[in-house]
């Protein structure tokens, strides 16, 4: 079974610019979460979606961050514009069916992104 | 509040000997209990997690932590460390009894395992 993709890798970019983030998630499952994890401290959720409806987006920064899943598969997030405190790595998880709150999660590698 | 509390920036020990990083936690109501692992440039992979039922949870390559709700404690252990056991270690929590609340993780620990 392959695993979570995400692409890509690794991004720079000057401050106020903007930068995209894809995830395909494993097949089949509904759950989809961002995570942003900055250097030294765990991953914080930004957003969760179940298929394409949105779950939790109440630590997303919605002046500038956006989310969207729009056929329940892969999804982009976007940061407009991007500031010095946006460096970190965005990772992407997904889960089977609906979230029932105890199924382990299943990260992707992650996007190292570094605002410069 | 949730909250996850990992004391240890960094355990250090001897192949061989055995591990334990420390994890507590904070939640209102019971908790769903998890540990993952982050190798360099690689996502975090599940090890194991508490759901119910038994203390004592085994979970992947050897390792296996212990619940323990009157110390809300739920510390990560292995018999026997190996060099290749060395990467992040994060503990991660879940209310039962909130549903839709998110995960939250601690800060991680580093573990090092000298050969």
């Amino acid at each position: 079974e392959a695993g979570v993709a995400q692409s890509p890798r690794y991004k720079i970019i000057e401050k106020r610019q903007s930068v995209a983030f894809w995830c395909n998630p494993i097949s089949g499952h509904a759950t989809l979460y961002w995570y942003q994890q900055i250097l030294g401290q765990g991953p914080k959720l930004l957003i969760q979606f179940q298929n394409n409806g949105v779950v939790d987006d109440s630590q997303l920064p919605k002046d500038r961050f956006s989310a969207e899943r729009l056929k329940g598969v892969d999804s982009t997030l976007k940061i407009q514009p991007a500031k010095l405190e946006d460096s970190a790595v965005y990772l992407c998880a997904s889960t089977s069916e609906w979230d029932t709150s105890y199924n382990e999660q299943f990260f992707g590698p992650g996007t190292r992104l570094t605002v410069l | 509040a949730q909250s996850v509390a990992q004391p240890e920036d960094q355990v250090n020990v001897a192949e061989g000997n055995p591990l334990t990083v420390k994890c507590t936690y904070s939640v209102s109501g019971n908790p769903y209990l998890f540990w993952y692992v982050q190798y360099p440039n690689r996502g975090l992979q599940f090890l194991l997690k508490y759901i119910t039922g038994d203390n004592l949870v085994k979970g992947s390559y050897g390792f296996e932590a212990e619940f323990n709700k009157s110390q809300t404690s739920f510390h990560l252990k292995k018999p026997s460390a190996l060099v290749s056991d060395s990467a992040l270690y994060f503990c991660a929590v879940r209310d039962q009894d909130q549903a839709g609340t998110a995960l939250i993780f601690g800060k991680g620990t580093t573990l090092s395992v000298s050969s």
